[in-house]
């Protein structure tokens, strides 16, 4: 059954370091996005992509964030200059024809 | 804004015992989702409810939608401690993403 792959699965990182979490979405899907966890919290929206480019963003993705699908399989989420409160986990979605959306595993990040 | 609530926040039950979980929201976009999550993992989809008065089961889960309340229930039915999760509801607005509520921590006790 296809599904959404995310690495590493998880990421340590000094603050101030830039880190990039990748992801491979469902193969003919078309929408992907980010979701992030801050641990014992709900799920919040980060941002949508479609068509390579952004469809939407939430207030949390500010200009630390970018996202980039560099090639016709992998979509990446960049933190240019992580922060402690940037700790938390990442996942990836991607979106079918009827609208459900497919999450990865996961990107536990930990900024120290 | 997007609200989506969800009630209570913690549950816990036992065994063979039925309850009800709550979901809340705030927007006109009538597409409801549930999500089960296991602790340290990813989100699986559960249900989607499309429509007004739509009701989907699935083993001991089952989902209905009030649209005119804005309301969805999760049901559990006869629980056994394989359910034990974490539950969201979410809704998708205009531009599809997902806005989750609160999330239901169920812990099924022997």
């Amino acid at each position: 059954e296809p599904e959404v792959t995310q690495t590493p699965s998880h990421q340590v990182t000094q603050m101030g370091q830039e880190v990039i979490l990748r992801c491979v979405p469902i193969s003919n899907h078309l929408y992907f996005y980010w979701y992030r966890q801050i641990l014992g919290q709900k799920v919040e929206f980060l941002v949508s992509f479609y068509n390579n480019e952004i469809s939407e963003k939430s207030e949390i993705f500010d200009d630390q964030f970018s996202v980039e699908r560099p090639d016709g399989s992998n979509f990446t989420l960049k933190i240019r200059s992580t922060k402690l409160e940037d700790s938390a986990m990442y996942f990836c979605a991607s979106r079918d024809r009827v609208n459900i959306q497919y999450f990865g595993a996961g990107t536990r990040l930990s900024v120290l | 804004e997007l609200k989506v609530e969800q009630n209570p926040l913690f549950l816990s039950m036992q065994e063979g015992k039925n309850y009800t979980i709550y979901c809340n929201y705030s927007t006109t976009s009538d597409r409801l989702y549930w999500y089960r999550q296991d602790p340290g993992k990813s989100l699986e989809s559960l249900f989607v409810l499309l429509s007004n008065g739509a009701v989907k089961q699935e083993g001991r889960l089952m989902a209905s939608l009030d649209t005119k309340a804005r309301l969805s229930t999760l049901h559990i039915t006869a629980a056994v401690h394989d359910l034990s999760a974490t539950y969201f509801c979410a809704q998708d607005g205009a531009t599809n993403k997902l806005i989750f509520g609160t999330g239901t921590l169920l812990a099924v006790q022997p």
